[in-house]
């Protein structure tokens, strides 16, 4: 009963920029949204979070739309070592709650 | 960089074994997770742990217990391994403020 929906899979040509879509249109107003990444089967990596704005750090930009019911994971120059599963889920800072992942994005890059 | 431990990162085992999969932290979290993982498939949870002398079942039901002595340590034991039991395990821990951090994975095989 993940909370976010994702495409299955996704391309991108190496060096472009990467844009995974996640929809979490059931989004509480104090829920968060994180991205993850898993290469191979190593654990996964976390990438960024945003709660309303914009965010951008050295791997990835964020892009929350105004009633935050989606967003939009930016990678802005894909190389072959981003290809992995991503996942976008939702929760809370603070507060208990179990973390579910769902199936995630098999993103691609290709040479 | 990694603050969260796993031990051991595989392990083979014979059916009807008791095996102890080991996780601990560094972080002083108050959260723990437990996440089971088939190879190309998604992460489901298992066990959760809010803090110390909580633990919590997960979306998957699991022959597995967990238990939570101390803050810093997590470990999952099955009393009599089975071949379905073979999976990957990745255990994982956040804070109030903090994302997810992940071990590196036990990757069990039952025979």
């Amino acid at each position: 009963d993940a909370k976010t929906t994702q495409p299955t899979s996704m391309d991108c040509a190496e060096g472009r920029a990467a844009n995974l879509p996640c929809n979490h249109s059931t989004i509480s107003g104090n829920e968060y949204v994180y991205w993850y990444r898993q290469i191979h089967s190593q654990g996964p990596q976390y990438i960024i979070h945003g709660l309303k704005n914009n965010e951008t750090n050295e791997m990835a930009s964020l892009i929350i739309t105004e009633d935050r019911k989606s967003s939009t994971l930016i990678l802005p120059h894909a190389t072959l070592r981003d290809t992995a599963v991503y996942y976008c889920i939702v929760r809370p800072h603070f507060g208990n709650e179990k973390l579910t992942f769902g199936t995630g994005t098999r993103l691609t890059i290709i040479p | 960089e990694a603050d969260i431990y796993q031990t051991p990162r595989y392990l083979v085992i014979g059916t009807g074994k008791k095996i102890t999969l080991e996780c601990s932290q560094t972080m002083g979290h108050d959260k723990m997770y437990w996440y089971q993982q088939d190879p190309g498939m998604e992460l489901h949870l298992i066990h959760y742990s809010y803090g110390v002398n909580s633990t919590e079942k997960g979306d998957l039901s699991s022959e597995s217990t967990v238990s939570r002595i101390r803050t810093e340590h997590f470990p999952l034991t099955l009393e009599s391994a089975r071949p379905s039991h073979t999976s990957q395990y990745l255990c994982a821990s956040s804070g109030n403020l903090t994302p997810l951090h992940f071990g590196n994975g036990t990757r069990l095989t039952v025979t």
